[in-house]
């Protein structure tokens, strides 16, 4: 079946240390988002890609880092300079200019 | 900022239809209106879009008023598992301007 994988589900971190979450495609899309979501709130644009080698900061792209070397992968890399990284971390992805956006179950990283 | 404005929940008994209304009165004209719903951690699930026609899936009904600047969502016989937050989106089918505000919480009661 296509979808979108992120993994793991948990991941927990120190403080100070950067960490990478994994977000893989097989639904031959273009382009590719992460958002991040806080408790009760709704979803904020980090990064996106409209295609490989190429990626636009969001809304909230401070603190945060992504590659996109592959059509299937765009990880996202959360740096120690991002001041509030505990979140919930969600991936997805469209055909550019032809919505809707698919999805992944998120990565809910947690840094103490 | 959200184009949108969505009650903050709402409940619904189960067998009965769950009506979600949204309001997006600044609502372009090649802008869509799309409905998503997160389930609790998880991602959120597209439901429907439209443009300025009515439309039906397997899973709700979407109407739209003719000035476009509301919508309704219907569920026609809510069960326990469409608990969840729906979120109403105007976009113009660009990835990246889609904005997810806080949605309604619809809670499906026995």
């Amino acid at each position: 079946d296509g979808g979108i994988t992120q993994s793991p589900k948990y991941l927990f971190r120190k403080e100070g240390q950067n960490v990478t979450l994994s977000c893989e495609q097989n639904l031959n899309h273009d382009a590719m988002y992460w958002y991040r979501q806080d408790p009760g709130q709704g979803l904020r644009l980090i990064y996106y890609s409209q295609i490989v080698n190429d990626f636009q900061k969001g809304d909230i792209a401070e603190g945060y880092s992504v590659s996109r070397e592959k059509k299937e992968s765009f990880p996202l890399t959360v740096t120690s300079a991002q001041k509030n990284p505990t979140a919930f971390y969600l991936c997805a992805s469209s055909i550019w200019g032809v919505s809707p956006l698919h999805f992944g179950n998120g990565t809910r990283l947690t840094v103490t | 900022d959200a184009k949108t404005t969505q009650p903050p929940s709402m409940d619904c008994a189960e067998g009965r239809a769950a009506n979600l209304p949204c309001n997006h009165s600044t609502i372009s004209g090649n802008e869509y209106v799309y409905w998503y719903r997160q389930i609790h951690s998880q991602g959120p699930q597209y439901i429907i879009h439209g443009l300025k026609n009515n439309e039906t899936n397997e899973m709700a009904s979407l109407i739209i008023t003719e000035d476009r600047k509301s919508s309704t969502l219907i569920l026609p016989h809510a069960t326990l598992r469409d608990t969840a937050v729906y979120y109403c989106i105007v976009s113009d089918n660009y990835g990246q301007n889609f904005v997810f505000g806080p949605g309604t919480r619809l809670s499906v009661l026995p």
